[in-house]
């Protein structure tokens, strides 16, 4: 069935180093990625997404890579910040005309930022 | 402000109860869905209409019965709860509309539901 693998569950960085998220998904019809921050409490905030046909987006600190062949996509945050805390989740969606929009979502990733 | 909003933010109940979430957006949007959210923090999603159309029911047990009333709503009514259903559910919308992909997903506040 679908499926999406995230890693690492778990990620702490000093100050102003990058942290690197990996996601894996199985269904090779996805065709739109996004990327979710949830902070304690709140609801998951869309921060960056990307379609499947491009291979990068990049949005200030923050950016997308996707390799549809290995089935793979990672999120890169530079000169992280200790508001940068938080977890992140990916996700896989077969966006298209009678598809509904699912969302199938990684397990998750809670960022340390240590100052 | 424009947003999903959620009522309530938390919901204690006892097993053997029916409650219901409401969840509204003013954005516009045309989809909207119910996701649940466990213990670990895994979300799954468990419903999404499209114009008060069911479009994706996500093998939920029937004691989960979403209603729209309008595009604008979309209510979870649940029930004879369990303690497997404490979880924290969350509403979402999308500017998915008729004939084009649904794309991004705009989340609520989330309702935390405890079963006792």
């Amino acid at each position: 069935g679908e499926n999406v693998e995230q890693h690492p569950s778990t990620l702490s960085v000093q100050e102003g180093d990058s942290a690197v998220i990996k996601c894996t998904y199985s269904d090779s019809a996805s065709n739109y990625f996004p990327w979710y921050k949830q902070e304690l409490g709140k609801g998951p905030q869309l921060i960056i997404d990307i379609r499947s046909n491009v291979g990068e987006k990049k949005d200030q600190r923050i950016a997308v890579t996707l390799n549809k062949t290995a089935k793979h996509f990672s999120l890169h945050i530079t000169e992280t910040q200790p508001e940068d805390s938080a977890v992140y989740f990916c996700a896989a969606s077969r966006a298209g005309h009678n598809q509904g929009g699912k969302l199938i979502f990684g397990q998750g990733t809670e960022l340390s930022v240590k100052p | 402000d424009t947003a999903v909003s959620q009522t309530p933010k938390y919901l204690v109940t006892q097993m053997g109860n029916d409650k219901s979430i409401k969840c509204e957006q003013n954005l516009g949007h045309d989809t909207m869905y119910w996701y649940k959210q466990d213990s670990k923090k895994f979300l799954k999603i468990m419903f999404s209409y499209n114009n008060k159309e069911l479009i994706i029911n996500e093998t939920v047990p029937n004691r989960f019965s979403p209603k729209s009333p309008d595009k604008a709503h979309l209510n979870l009514h649940i029930n004879s709860l369990e303690l497997g259903d404490s979880a924290v559910y969350f509403c979402a919308s999308s500017p998915r509309t008729s004939g084009r992909p649904a794309y991004e997903q705009y989340f609520g506040p989330g309702t935390r539901l405890t079963v006792t």
